[in-house]
């Protein structure tokens, strides 16, 4: 079982904006920064959204990231069928000693 | 470009051992490092250590410590993960990621390998 707890999924129309949700503790995202990623079926896992808020190079700003407390959200504005995807969080836990993901959250558009 | 190239599937039989290995090329970094991330089918990824680029530090997950060993060849950039006393629920796709790590934690993983899947099956 993850620390780290999403929805299960997520389903929205083209165009619409969606939020995805990661819930943690002081232990994880409290206290580290949060990274979200893409994985579409039997691909690696894409970083869309480091440090909480950045994207890398060539990400779309249609995606973006926040943190407040013990949780943290990726949104996705303008969705597009190509979108449709697992999402999941990740972070530090300092009390695993350990990267964790979250249990992820599919998107349908 | 960055690239992270992994060695093919493996199929082993329970209790065998596996060595995964990861080529990284088109970056020089002094502070970055290579993690092994695991994702069993159906399930979401899980972190199983890091291993540093250039100092040779080392983090392992709790779960695995003991029974993985990550080293790394400098010369040839390849890093490699072995895990050993292999069962059934390892059977799960492997990644290699570069993911910068500090004396504390690891901040996530940016650019990825393709993954290897490694199959236990008696």
């Amino acid at each position: 079982q993850s620390v780290l707890t999403q929805p299960p999924s997520v389903s929205a129309a083209p165009g619409q904006k969606v939020t995805l949700s990661c819930s943690g503790s002081t232990s994880n995202i409290g206290n580290n920064f949060v990274c979200w990623y893409q994985q579409l079926p039997g691909t690696a896992p894409k970083l869309l959204i480091y440090e909480n808020n950045k994207r890398p190079s060539g990400i779309p700003d249609r995606f973006s990231g926040s943190k407040s407390g013990t949780s943290a959200t990726l949104g996705i504005t303008g969705l597009q069928t190509g979108d449709e995807s697992d999402y999941y969080c990740g972070t530090w836990d300092s009390s695993l000693s350990a990267y964790v993901f979250g249990t992820g959250t599919k998107v349908t558009v | 470009q960055v690239q992270l190239v992994q060695s093919g599937a493996e199929v082993k039989k329970p209790g065998a051992s596996v060595r995964v290995s990861c080529k990284s090329s088109g970056y020089t970094s002094t502070s970055l490092g290579i993690s092994w991330v695991r994702q069993a089918p159906g399930q979401g990824p899980e972190w199983m250590g890091w291993i540093s680029d250039y100092n040779g530090n080392i983090k392992y997950a709790q779960k695995f410590q003991g029974r993985v060993t990550l080293t790394t060849d400098t010369f040839t950039r390849t890093a490699y993960m072995e895990l050993t006393s292999l069962r059934s629920d390892d059977t799960a796709v492997y990644f290699c990621t570069r993911e910068f790590c500090d004396t504390t934690r690891c901040f996530g993983g940016d650019f990825w390998g393709r993954g290897t899947l490694v199959t236990v099956s008696s």
